[in-house]
């Protein structure tokens, strides 16, 4: 069974239109997370929900917004996607919001944007 | 700031041979420092975590690392390299709050 799973893998799409990705994971993790990785293989924080609650918010900008349902779930939507949005998105879980516990990370979402 | 450097964008070694991947942290506090591993067009896998005790920490696939708390260092080792040990490798350090932050990636490749 996939810990955590992303869908689409794939996402190409135009400039302007409004896009979700989804995430699930059954690992009853309470948090989740999404890094958003760049071409150059940098990786960094988006958000963080503790039990649906949001606990990270990096300088990113408003027209992406998570929504996370129930613990089990943290989804991203994007809103006017412009060609910078293009990157892989990466979801994230672990346990707890202590500093000692390893996160679980999905397959990556492929965002395009032409 | 918290941070983690990860100074060598890409170590090539020789299979059979020891692999030494650097990583340097800059931190306040207690330091928590992960090592990640990302097979390509993969997700992000844990290999192994310091967060106290025995500054040697075992991990997966014969991974190994040492924390050096003088040198503020973690360098990921492993005592002989295989081919299929070619992948993108990820000093973490995890902040309370449960933000990670990433070194910026070394680049591994293992020739047969």
């Amino acid at each position: 069974d996939t810990a955590v799973s992303q869908t689409p893998k794939y996402l190409v799409t135009q400039m302007g239109n409004d896009k979700s990705i989804k995430c699930e994971q059954n690992l009853g993790h309470d948090t989740m997370y999404w890094y958003k990785q760049d071409s150059k293989k940098f990786l960094k924080i988006m958000f963080s929900y503790n039990n649906k609650e949001l606990i990270i918010n990096e300088t990113v900008p408003n027209r992406f917004s998570p929504k996370s349902p129930d613990k089990a779930h943290l989804n991203l939507h994007i809103n006017s996607l412009e060609l910078g949005d293009s990157a892989v998105y990466f979801c994230a879980s672990s346990q707890g919001r202590g500093s000692n516990t390893e996160a679980f990370f999905g397959q990556g979402t492929r965002l395009t944007v032409v | 700031a918290q941070s983690v450097a990860q100074p060598e964008d890409q170590v090539n070694v020789a299979e059979g041979n020891p692999l030494t991947v650097k990583c340097t942290y800059s931190v306040s506090g207690n330091p928590y420092l992960f090592w990640y591993v990302q097979y390509p067009n993969r997700g992000l896998q844990f290999l192994l975590k310091y967060i106290t005790g025995d500054n040697l920490v075992k991990g997966s696939y014969g991974f190994e690392a040492e924390f050096n708390k003088s040198q503020t260092s973690f360098h990921l080792k492993k005592p002989s390299a295989l081919v299929s040990d070619s992948a993108l490798y990820f000093c973490v350090h995890k902040a309370a709050g449960n933000k990670l932050t990433f070194g910026g990636g070394t680049r591994v490749l293992v020739k047969p």
